[in-house]
């Protein structure tokens, strides 16, 4: 069964360092998305990508955030200077189109910042 | 904003059923859902229901929608210990993207 696949699975970094999160999307689909989890609460919906570009994304995803499909087929999440409340579970997920029911998660990567 | 509630904890024994409720605010939403996380995984995907439909069954689980009173649930019968995670309630936010809005989750604890 297709699934999306995300690396690393636990990632811990220095506060106001650079990290970048992958995703393998599955491959036929069109819509692409990054959630995060703050331990403990709830899952908060951070963009959405689509057609090469972002379509909608939270005010959490502030400048620090940035997105890239940079080949075809891996979906980044870059931070570009972590700070300690970005600690959090991310998931990715993807979907075939628009009218389509069902958003595929990965498993997460966890964020460790310190 | 959109906002979904859900009661944060259920404790069930083994062979009952459990029904976990969600309340949520977007009468526009197209789909609801209820998302499994087990510890430490993704999310799992069990189950959804058009906003249209009032109830659906799938196996052992059983799908409410009350879309007067914005009120899902999700039954689940004959509860088993591995069922026990965390039951997530969610909506699509209409606008195109489908961009999903999750409840705060329920944790559900089935003791043998």
């Amino acid at each position: 069964e297709p699934e999306v696949t995300q690396t690393p699975s636990h990632q811990v970094t220095q506060m106001g360092q650079e990290v970048i999160l992958r995703c393998v999307p599955i491959s036929n689909h069109l819509y692409f998305y990054w959630y995060r989890q703050i331990l403990g609460q709830k899952v908060e919906f951070l963009v959405s990508f689509y057609n090469n570009e972002i379509s909608e994304k939270s005010e959490i995803f502030d400048d620090q955030f940035s997105v890239e499909r940079p080949d075809g087929s891996n979906f980044t999440l870059k931070i570009r200077s972590t700070k300690l409340e970005d600690s959090a579970m991310y998931f990715c997920a993807s979907m075939a189109g628009h009218l389509n029911t069902e958003a595929f998660f990965g498993q997460g990567t966890r964020l460790t910042v310190v | 904003g959109e906002d979904v509630e859900q009661s944060l904890f259920l404790s069930v024994r083994e062979g009952d059923s459990s029904v976990i409720n969600c309340t949520y605010t977007d009468s526009s939403s197209t789909y609801l859902y209820w998302y499994k996380q087990e510890p430490g995984a993704g999310l799992q995907l069990l189950t959804y229901i058009f906003s249209n439909m009032d109830m659906k069954q799938d196996q052992r689980l059983t799908v409410l929608l009350n879309k007067k009173d914005k009120h899902l649930s999700l039954r689940i019968a004959d509860t088993q210990t591995g069922d026990s995670a965390i039951y997530f309630c969610a909506e699509n936010e209409n606008t195109g993207f489908q961009k999903l809005v999750f409840g705060t989750g329920t944790r559900l604890l089935v003791s043998p």
